[in-house]
């Protein structure tokens, strides 16, 4: 199965700090998804990214939110001002003839 | 809009047991339609999926689903559950030849007792 990991697994951050979750994938991928899960709700999608650009974005992805492709492989989400709210699992995932695959997802905790 | 309805929230079931897990969603064009499941720590793994032609798909770990275009239903199904079966599970569409973002059920946690 194709493979994406996520870095890191857990982060704990103090409210108004800036958080950066990285995505990994195997191989050379075009097209990623960042999506969240705050907990006991349901997935909800976030952003996608192609090419180095936005293809969508969601009402959840306001302006404390950015994603980027620093180096040409990895992919980050970046929240530059945390809020309470912002805790949940964040996943991203790649899109391969349709199906997409997940990552094991970064829990991030505001305190 | 898009949206995705599973009714079940909690379901508790009994070794052998047969599974159904409903899904309905709210789209007006055609759509792909998935279910994954997620295991205690583990990530969103994909169990089958439907694109076109059959609407009866299989999946793996003897999961099936089957897509009533008439009901706008995607139903998942187990004849018999096994302890391991214990997870959560996600029904999700994408419209068809637009967008592939997923949009997501709430999710139903299933618990398999031995």
């Amino acid at each position: 199965e194709p493979e994406v990991t996520q870095t890191p697994s857990h982060q704990v951050t103090q409210m108004g700090q800036e958080v950066i979750l990285r995505c990994v994938p195997i191989s050379n991928h075009l097209y990623f998804y960042w999506y969240r899960q705050i907990l006991g709700q349901k997935v909800e999608f976030l952003v996608s990214f192609y090419n180095n650009e936005i293809s969508e974005k969601s009402e959840i992805f306001d302006d404390q939110f950015s994603v980027e492709r620093p180096d040409g492989s990895n992919f980050t989400l970046k929240i530059r001002s945390t809020k309470l709210e912002d805790s949940a699992m964040y996943f991203c995932a790649r899109i391969i003839r349709g199906e997409q695959f997940f990552g094991p997802g970064t829990r991030l905790t505001v305190l | 809009a898009q949206s995705v309805s599973q009714h079940n929230h909690h379901v508790i079931l009994s070794e052998a047991a047969s599974l159904e897990l409903g899904c309905n969603y709210s789209y007006g064009g055609t759509v792909n339609l998935f279910w994954y499941v997620q295991y205690p720590g583990q990530h969103l793994q994909l169990l089958l999926k439907y694109f076109s032609g059959d609407p009866l798909v299989k999946g793996i770990k003897g999961f099936e689903a089957e897509f009533i275009k008439s009901k706008f239903s995607f139903n998942l199904r187990k004849p018999s559950v096994q302890w391991s079966d214990t997870a959560e599970y996600f029904c999700a569409v994408n419209a068809r030849g637009a967008t592939n973002k997923l949009i997501f059920g709430t999710g139903t946690l299933l618990a398999v007792q031995p």
